[in-house]
């Protein structure tokens, strides 16, 4: 059975830190695997999709690795702002649903 | 273009009682998903639909939910005889369901289903 853990469950940083998120899953069996972000009352939002032969992908100052063998991907924030303040969660494609971890709270503060 | 969209934003309804959930995907999406997120956990996948059949319901908690399927456009989910555990967030997503490992879920912005 797929597991998908992410930590830190919660951070706190402020404004203009590097930061990064980590996301470990149990089975390398994936399509793809997303990052998503979460705002409070709000649906998903899809940040960054990494297919299972991909090493990364970058959009703006996003940038989300994949290494399927040993279960992990991380996704770096670069110079953080206060509007990156939400709830991020990656989520492996198990062929027909996605698994999500149970997300990393972050707060960037002025 | 218009996103995937949700009726109702909220729903109270008392324990023992019925509802209908609605999922309008985004137009010529053919796969569909339902998840929930149960306060403080992480999102359940529920059931996923392509085109109007249901190739995967191994997510749905019990036999009082069902979902339906009209052709490639609207769904339905119900849930009967809530409990007060069904209250969550009921989210439903959409994707193109062309397989090759690229298939983004665009999701809608959820029903909030609280049972009294």
């Amino acid at each position: 059975k797929q597991e998908v853990t992410q930590i830190p469950a919660a951070l706190s940083v402020p404004e203009g830190e590097n930061l990064v998120l980590n996301c470990s899953f149990t089975d390398s069996a994936i399509y793809n695997l997303q990052w998503f972000r979460q705002d409070p009352g709000k649906g998903l939002t899809s940040l960054l999709l990494i297919q299972s032969s991909q090493r990364e992908q970058t959009s703006g100052r996003l940038n989300a690795s994949l290494d399927k063998s040993s279960g992990r991907s991380t996704l770096y924030i670069a110079a953080s702002q206060p509007g990156d303040s939400a709830t991020y969660l990656c989520a492996v494609d198990n062929t027909d649903k996605l698994i999500f971890g149970t997300g990393t709270r972050l707060q960037v503060f002025p | 273009g218009a996103g995937v969209s949700q009726s109702p934003s909220n729903k109270v309804t008392e324990k023992g009682k019925d509802v209908e959930l609605r999922c309008d995907p985004i137009s010529g999406h053919t796969a569909l998903y339902w998840y929930r997120q149960r306060l403080g956990q992480g999102l359940e996948f529920l059931i996923y639909f392509q085109g109007n059949s249901a190739p995967d319901k191994s997510g749905l908690p019990s036999d009082r939910f069902s979902a339906e399927r009209t052709g490639e456009s609207v769904s339905t989910l119900t849930i009967q005889r809530t409990q007060q555990e069904d209250s969550a967030v009921y989210l439903c997503a959409s994707s193109l369901g062309d397989w090759g490992g690229q298939e983004t879920q665009y999701f809608g912005p959820g029903t909030r289903l609280l049972v009294l």
